[in-house]
């Protein structure tokens, strides 16, 4: 059981905009810790997909955007395309371990 | 360009010592700002951080696994190792090594250059 919780899966046709959450605790995503995001496309290393809650490392095309409101943090993707097919990570610091914490991860299917 | 690379045996028996090593190319191991780090992925699942290390030796673990782990730097090689021991099934896994940026603190820090993986198999 993950420290941050995130849906299993979500779906989305071409072309739509589909989010995926993010949720932690006054411990983490609370306390005003960084959320960063990964993707990991099958068979493939995960890549910095967001950091600092809402940047994006060059490269990155910006319809992929990221937000943080309380103890929560969104992924959301516009414009979805068949690549953007892969497993979505949330990733951000928990004081209470003193280390740093992933979401269980979201599968990504586009129809 | 930045790259990692992971080594080391990839089929091991319970109980015994799991040992990889990651090799840095691009970039000083030694630059501040930047921790390196060890997350493992098992089968189908999600990824866990094991632990990180900064190039002057200062550790950081998950807890869940400090009493088995041990994350060790060599300036010299420009490499990082980790070492688990008494290792079981629950162990098998894709172990990756990372970069892991530190510049806005530990509670910003967020991993930038990942290794490709190398799988880890526990089995007797």
């Amino acid at each position: 059981q993950s420290v941050l919780t995130q849906p299993p899966s979500v779906s989305g046709a071409p072309g739509q905009r589909v989010t995926i959450s993010c949720t932690g605790s006054s411990s983490t995503i609370g306390a005003g810790y960084g959320v960063h995001w990964y993707q990991q496309l099958p068979g493939t290393a995960p890549k910095l997909l967001i950091y600092g809650n809402t940047n994006r490392p060059s490269g990155v095309p910006d319809r992929f955007s990221g937000s943080r409101s309380g103890t929560s943090a969104s992924l959301a993707i516009t414009g979805l395309q068949a690549e953007d097919e892969a497993d979505y990570y949330c990733q951000s610091y928990d004081s209470s371990l003193s280390g740093w914490v992933f979401g269980g991860g979201t599968k990504l299917t586009v129809l | 360009q930045l790259q990692l690379q992971e080594s080391g045996p990839g089929l091991l028996k319970p109980s015994e010592t799991l040992s990889l090593t990651c090799t840095v190319s691009g970039v000083s191991i030694s630059s501040s700002s930047y921790y390196w780090g060890w997350i493992r992925q098992p089968p189908g699942k999600g990824l866990e951080w094991i632990g990180s290390i900064y190039y002057s030796g200062s550790t950081y673990y998950n807890p869940s696994l400090k009493s088995r782990v041990t994350i060790s730097v060599d300036t010299s090689k420009n490499q990082f190792s980790l070492k688990m021991n008494s290792v079981t099934a629950a162990d098998t896994a894709v172990y990756y090594c990372a970069r892991h940026d530190n510049y806005g603190g530990n509670s910003e820090a967020f991993f930038d250059y990942w290794g490709q993986g190398t799988l880890v198999t526990v089995s007797s």
